[in-house]
């Protein structure tokens, strides 16, 4: 029972933006929209979090609809260390295991 | 420089062999989590500590003891009743269990001769 889902793998080239959609169409009202990735043989490096909002840190801007139903994960210059795989999921409050989906393998090229 | 580290990287198992797979973190986290991945799969959660002294199971606890003695430490060993041991081992931790933010650190790597 996937909550989320991300196309397979996205190519960019270096020094442009990487967009990284990600369908969340069933989320509830409390369920945060987390990113993570994960390089090659490295454990997962937590990304972003938001609820309804846009939010933006230093790695990455994410993006948020109105209605929530879908997110898209900005990295503004994409550079070749952030080959990796992005991870999209759907969280509320309390304990919680994470749970990731197959993600999206994303691809930067010089 | 705070953050989590997992010891060591690569850690081989002979049969019947018990090893412990060392995480620490200082960046004074009250929950503690282990999970397992294995080749092109998601994670599963094996342990977790809310708490020191306190640790419940998660999904595939057989075969795995942790203990929690420590708030910086929470060591996994897996036991020669944990028949297909061969993953990669990932330790994170959250300020606390509430649904916070979990990091992770850099993973073990354990193989079996």
């Amino acid at each position: 029972d996937a909550k989320t889902t991300q196309p397979p793998s996205m190519d960019c080239a270096e020094g442009r933006a990487a967009n990284l959609p990600c369908n969340h169409s069933t989320i509830s009202g409390n369920e945060y929209v987390y990113w993570y990735r994960q390089i090659h043989s490295q454990g997962p490096q937590y990304i972003i979090h938001g609820l309804k909002n846009n939010e933006t840190n230093e790695m990455a801007s994410l993006i948020i609809t109105e209605d929530r139903k879908s997110s898209t994960l900005i990295l503004p210059h994409a550079t070749l260390r952030d080959t990796a795989v992005y991870y999209c999921i759907v969280m509320n409050t309390g304990f919680q295991k994470l749970v990731f989906g197959t993600g999206t393998r994303l691809l930067v090229s010089p | 420089d705070g953050g989590i580290t997992q010891s060591p990287k690569y850690l081989f198992r002979k049969e019947g062999q018990n090893v412990t797979l060392s995480c620490e973190q200082n960046l004074n986290h009250d929950a503690m989590y282990w999970y397992r991945q294995d080749p092109g799969q998601g994670l599963r959660l094996i342990y977790y500590s809310q708490i020191v002294n306190d640790f419940q199971k998660g999904d595939i606890a057989e075969g795995y003891s942790v203990s929690r003695e420590k708030k910086e430490s929470f060591p996994l060993t897996v036991t020669s009743a944990q028949k297909n041991p061969t993953a990669f081992y990932l330790c994170a931790s959250s300020i606390g269990s509430g649904g916070e933010t979990q990091y992770f650190g850099p993973g073990t790597r354990l193989l079996v001769l």
